[in-house]
């Protein structure tokens, strides 16, 4: 299976700061690239998701960038809350997802 | 936005013995259904896609006939893991896929916690 490989496995940011994770992936046929937020013991929601024609999006506090040529795309959480404390995952299609990244947000 | 449930939420088994889980959409028609396993502080993990009306399509080292699916309808799949052994404790998430929406948007319910004795 392709592979997505997300880092960091874990960040701390303090509140009002950015979080940015990232991920890459090793196969560029696929079109769609998706964002998703996991609370303890909860499902994934989708947070945000990019096609590769555009570089970047943006909603709310949340963007995705999208380098193609280098094969990454990164989420940004902008003005970092508490409440936005979590593990976030990347995801090729919804096929495969990244390993998780743990967001912690401090007061 | 689109709802998918679970049922049951929490499931505590002996070993051997076989678990039924339920996927829903509720107010949404769903082609396809997805199945994933997650293991604590781990990623999701495919296990198989179910399509109305057909065979499931497993992902590479997933058995099959321990892990047996049902897509009986547009808003309904089951998940059932036969003779259950402590390994298969984990969280079972089910997503969905909207008929109506674009194609690789999927809806995921609120997962199913196994826990095999």
């Amino acid at each position: 299976q392709q592979q997505v490989k997300q880092s960091p496995q874990s960040l701390i940011v303090q509140k009002g700061g950015i979080s940015i994770i990232n991920c890459a992936y090793e196969n560029t046929a696929f079109d769609y690239f998706p964002w998703y937020q996991q609370f303890p013991g909860k499902g994934p929601a989708l947070l945000i998701a990019i096609r590769p024609d555009v570089s970047e999006k943006k909603e709310g506090r949340f963007t995705i960038s999208f380098n193609k040529s280098a094969k990454q795309f990164s989420l940004h959480i902008m003005d970092s809350q508490p409440g936005d404390s979590a593990t976030y995952f990347c995801a090729r299609l919804n096929l495969v997802f990244g390993k998780g990244t743990r967001l912690s947000v401090i007061a | 936005g689109a709802v998918v449930s679970q049922h049951p939420s929490r499931v505590i088994c002996k070993s051997g013995t076989s678990v039924k889980i339920e996927c829903r959409s509720l107010d949404f028609q769903a082609t396809t259904m997805f199945w994933y396993r997650q293991f604590p502080k781990q990623s999701l993990m495919l296990m198989a896609t179910s399509n109305e009306g057909s065979k499931a399509t497993y992902e590479q080292g997933v058995e099959k006939d321990k892990f047996l699916i049902n897509h009986a309808s547009l808003t309904l799949s089951t998940l059932t893991v036969t003779s259950a052994h402590p390994e298969d404790s984990s969280f079972y998430i089910c997503s969905a896929q909207s008929l109506a929406g674009a194609q690789e948007t999927q809806y995921f319910g609120p997962g199913t916690r196994l826990l095999v004795l």
